[in-house]
Formats: structure tokens, C-alpha cells, sequence
């Protein structure tokens, strides 16, 4: 059955700074999915990654997927204080439709 | 845009009783699912639903919970008797559908309904 891991599972920044997000996963489903969720508040669909090396970039977040790795990573430039929130990976059921979520990464970007 | 929209935002229940949650997905998507979480872990799904019936549910998603489809708009979880371990934010969710590739397509959340039981 697939798991996904991720880490850190805390991550306090400086404004300006550079940090990556990695997401682990234990099956080969290979479809990987970005949350987003601020406090209190629903899921936002971040980014979708459907193949090996496949790179997507929103504003200051960019997330690629290694499936020979089974590794996906979220990427921060230049952190703002906007981008304060849990970051949540996911990855899709090998024969079904549901997905399988991490613990989530909080982030706090410090002025 | 299109959203998914749940009511209530928050219930309050007591221990035994039954509740439902409702969902209203986006208008023309096919797939349906809910997805729990209980304060300060992870998301946990539930339960998948497509052309009237599961399609998927998970272990959490027993004899005490059930689906449903009461008409074109709205889709609904119910729980039977409610345990002080129910409470947890319960999220809604659909996509599309149609592409034939499930896979492809993002799975857009509701903003969640937060059950407590008491």
C-alpha cells in the first residue's frame, strides 16, 4: 500500500532564504500532488506531476518528481511571509483514485 | 470559479447521535470523495464515489458511515452514531471525470465541515 513521507515536518525560514520540500513515496504510482492549506482553512490545489521529470513553477514554488527516486520536492525562492502555511504531498492509489496525503510541512517565513 | 461548497461549517453533536454532511461538488464533475482530518494530522481519505456508487472507501470508512447522492447536486455523508473519535474537520472533494484519466486530474476540496462530538 502506498505511504508517503515527508520532511521536514517544521520548517522556519527567513524572508529571502531558499528551502526545499521533499516528499518520499513508497509505491510506483508515480502521480504526485501538491496541497496547500493555510489555518483553519480547506486544501488548495498547488501543482499536479504526472511523469518522470516533470518540473512545474507558481510564482515562487517549484515542484519536480523523480520517479526512478520516488522523490518529489517543492521548492522555495526567496521566501515571502504569504507563503506561510502547510504544505501537504500526495500521491494517487496504484489501482484506485484516492489519495494518499503526508503529514504536511509547516512552514513559517520570518521578516 | 466553480468551487465545491459544504454546510454546515462546524456541528456540534453528542456522543450516539447521527449526523450528515453536506456536499455540493462542481457542477458536471463525476468523482466524488471525503476525506477526514482529525486537529494536527494528516488527511486521511474516506471514501470515493462515482456513477452512484463507491467506488472506494478505506478502513476508517465502516458500517456507521454512508454516502449519498440524494439528487444531481448534492452529495452527502452520513454518520450513524457518532464516537468522540469522529471529531475531525470532514472535507469534500470532486474532479472532472470525463478525460477517461482520472489520474490526470486534480482533485478540488471543499472547505471542509468541523465536527465535533461530544
Amino acid at each position: 500500500e502506498l505511504k508517503v513521507e515527508q520532511n521536514p515536518l517544521f520548517l522556519s525560514m527567513q524572508e529571502g532564504k531558499n528551502y526545499t520540500i521533499y516528499c518520499n513515496y513508497s509505491t510506483t504510482s508515480d502521480r504526485l500532488y501538491w496541497y496547500r492549506q493555510d489555518p483553519g482553512k480547506s486544501l488548495e490545489s498547488l501543482f499536479v506531476l504526472l511523469s518522470n521529470g516533470a518540473v512545474k513553477q507558481e510564482g515562487r514554488l517549484m515542484a519536480s518528481l523523480d520517479t526512478k527516486a520516488r522523490l518529489s520536492t517543492l521548492h522555495i525562492t526567496a521566501a515571502v511571509h504569504d507563503l506561510s502555511a502547510t504544505y501537504f504531498c500526495a500521491g494517487l492509489s496504484e489501482y484506485g483514485n484516492k489519495l494518499v496525503f503526508g503529514a504536511g510541512t509547516i512552514l513559517r517565513v520570518k521578516s | 470559479e466553480p468551487e465545491v461548497t459544504q454546510t454546515p461549517s462546524h456541528q456540534v453533536t453528542q456522543m450516539g447521535q447521527e449526523v450528515i454532511l453536506r456536499c455540493v461538488p462542481i457542477s458536471n464533475h463525476l468523482y466524488f470523495y471525503w476525506y477526514r482530518q482529525i486537529l494536527g494530522q494528516k488527511v486521511e481519505f474516506l471514501v470515493s464515489f462515482y456513477n452512484n456508487e463507491i467506488s472506494e472507501k478505506s478502513e476508517i470508512f465502516d458500517d456507521q458511515f454512508s454516502v449519498e447522492r440524494p439528487d444531481g447536486s448534492n452529495f452527502t455523508l452520513k454518520i450513524r452514531s457518532t464516537k468522540l473519535e469522529d471529531s475531525a474537520m470532514y472535507f469534500c472533494a470532486s474532479s472532472d471525470g470525463t478525460s477517461g484519466r482520472f489520474w490526470q486530474e486534480t482533485q478540488y476540496f471543499g472547505p471542509g465541515t468541523r465536527l465535533l462530538v461530544l
